[in-house]
């Protein structure tokens, strides 16, 4: 069975440029989720989806970041303008059940970005 | 306020020994908590988990232990080996309304020497 993927891996760019990653999750895998993992933190949610529904988007820094996910599949995340502070790993998770607690979250590769 | 927290950054432990991290919580809404393991360049990996409703969850050489009223769980590993050397993230769930989006600790380096 496949794992989560994520595109593209790495990505510099200048500050107040914009950004966006993809995320494709593992096939039948209802919800979606996207963290950020600051360096020495763990990771943070920004945003969960159910199906193409938003569940959770209480962390998401609205001003600036967006995420989709259309049809209930695919999901991208993106950051416009990006500032320093958005250096992080973008990590993309998703899990099979709707809406239960104690369904595992399968993380992807994540991508690394870095914003000079 | 950090929800879940794992105060020791790092822990070395000798190959074939015990390895015990540590994990603390203070949100009382959590009732599922988990143990992921991360190697650099790669996505957390889940490890195992625990409701809750249960005190312990043994999976080969892991074992997890929850203490409900001190709002703390462990994770064991015995015997320790060179492939166990990564970060391992304690992490919780349980907000309600179907939003179960994971809180995570900082994470525990943990080195296995030979």
């Amino acid at each position: 069975e496949a794992g989560v993927a994520q595109s593209p891996r790495y990505k510099i760019i200048e500050k107040r440029q914009s950004v966006a990653f993809w995320c494709n999750p593992i096939s039948g895998h209802a919800t979606l989720y996207w963290y950020q993992q600051i360096l020495g933190q763990g990771p943070k949610l920004l945003i969960q989806f159910q199906n193409n529904g938003v569940v959770d988007d209480s962390q998401l820094p609205k001003d600036r970041f967006s995420a989709e996910r259309l049809k209930g599949v695919d999901s991208t995340l993106k950051i416009q303008p990006a500032k320093l502070e958005d250096s992080a790993v973008y990590l993309c998770a998703s899990s099979l059940d709707l809406g239960s607690s104690t369904d595992t979250q399968y993380f992807g590769p994540g991508t690394r970005l870095t914003v000079l | 306020d950090q929800q879940v927290k794992q105060n020791s950054p790092s822990l070395s432990v000798q190959e074939g020994r015990i390895s015990i991290l540590n994990c603390d919580y203070t949100n009382s809404m959590f009732d599922y908590f988990l143990w992921y393991k991360k190697y650099p360049a790669e996505g957390p990996t889940f490890l195992i988990s625990i409701s809750s409703i249960k005190d312990k969850n043994e999976d080969g050489r892991f074992t997890v232990f929850l203490n409900k009223s001190a709002k703390h769980l462990s994770l064991h590993i015995v015997p320790s080996q060179p492939g166990d050397s990564a970060v391992y993230f304690c992490a919780a769930s349980g907000r309600g309304g179907g939003a179960d989006g994971l809180t995570f600790g900082k994470g525990t380096h943990l080195i296995i020497q030979p």
